[in-house]
């Protein structure tokens, strides 16, 4: 229940596509939905973030959609670049003390 | 502003042998987390301070694994004696505070592999 499970593993992309990640969660209690991006070599880094109260929330490029009765939340990157090619986590975490719990991350790679 | 520094960057060694790393989080951060990296994983937290306390280390193996954070700023995990499946990424990752929606920096981590 304490799981985050993230789709697909990998995604290729053309330059100018736009990438669809998923991820669904059990736990209700999870109140805070934020996705980072991690280069090779790099740790991760936060890229956006949302609470189950929006159902959307944009910056950028960079969307994130919330379904709260399905438990479902997904990223959308438009205009995908070549440089937008890392991995992507997302992630949850419980209404105390700031633990993440992270998906298993998807790969992603913009052709260009 | 200077990041989460980490050091080593990698490290090798054999196993049963004993191993350290070091964390220097942000400047003024009080929250401090070292993350588990398996490849192909996203990270798992081992253990988080709050200041010099560690306020959460239920998933750090203690039999082999210590940790601590000496007056509140730089912290030192450790593993003795290591094993092979503690080949992973280490990461480090600081916090203003330990609120759940205040961001957490990490460092570039430490890529151990023990032979």
């Amino acid at each position: 229940q304490q799981q985050v499970k993230q789709s697909p593993q990998s995604l290729i992309v053309q330059k100018g596509g736009i990438s669809i990640i998923n991820c669904a969660y059990e736990n209700t209690a999870f109140d805070y939905f934020p996705w980072y991006q991690q280069f090779p070599g790099k740790g991760p880094a936060l890229l956006i973030a949302i609470r189950p109260d929006v159902s959307e929330k944009k910056e950028g490029r960079f969307t994130i959609s919330f379904n709260k009765s399905a438990k479902q939340f997904s990223l959308h990157i438009m205009d995908s670049q070549p440089g937008d090619s890392a991995t992507y986590f997302c992630a949850a975490t419980l209404n105390q003390g700031g633990k993440l719990i992270f998906g298993q991350g998807t790969e992603l790679s913009v052709k260009p | 502003e200077a990041g989460v520094v980490q050091s080593p960057r990698y490290k090798i060694i054999e196993k049963k042998q004993p191993v350290a790393f070091w964390c220097n989080p942000i400047s003024g951060h009080n929250t401090l987390y070292w993350y588990l990296q398996n490849l192909g994983q996203g990270p798992e937290l081992l253990i988080r301070y709050e200041n010099e306390e560690a306020v959460d280390d239920s998933q750090l193996p203690k039999d082999r694994f210590s940790a601590e954070r000496l007056k509140g700023v730089d912290s030192t995990l450790k593993i003795q004696p290591a094993e092979l499946g503690d080949s992973a990424v280490y990461l480090c990752a600081s916090s203003l505070a330990g609120t759940y929606q205040e961001t957490q920096y990490f460092g570039p981590g430490t890529r151990l592999l023990v032979l």
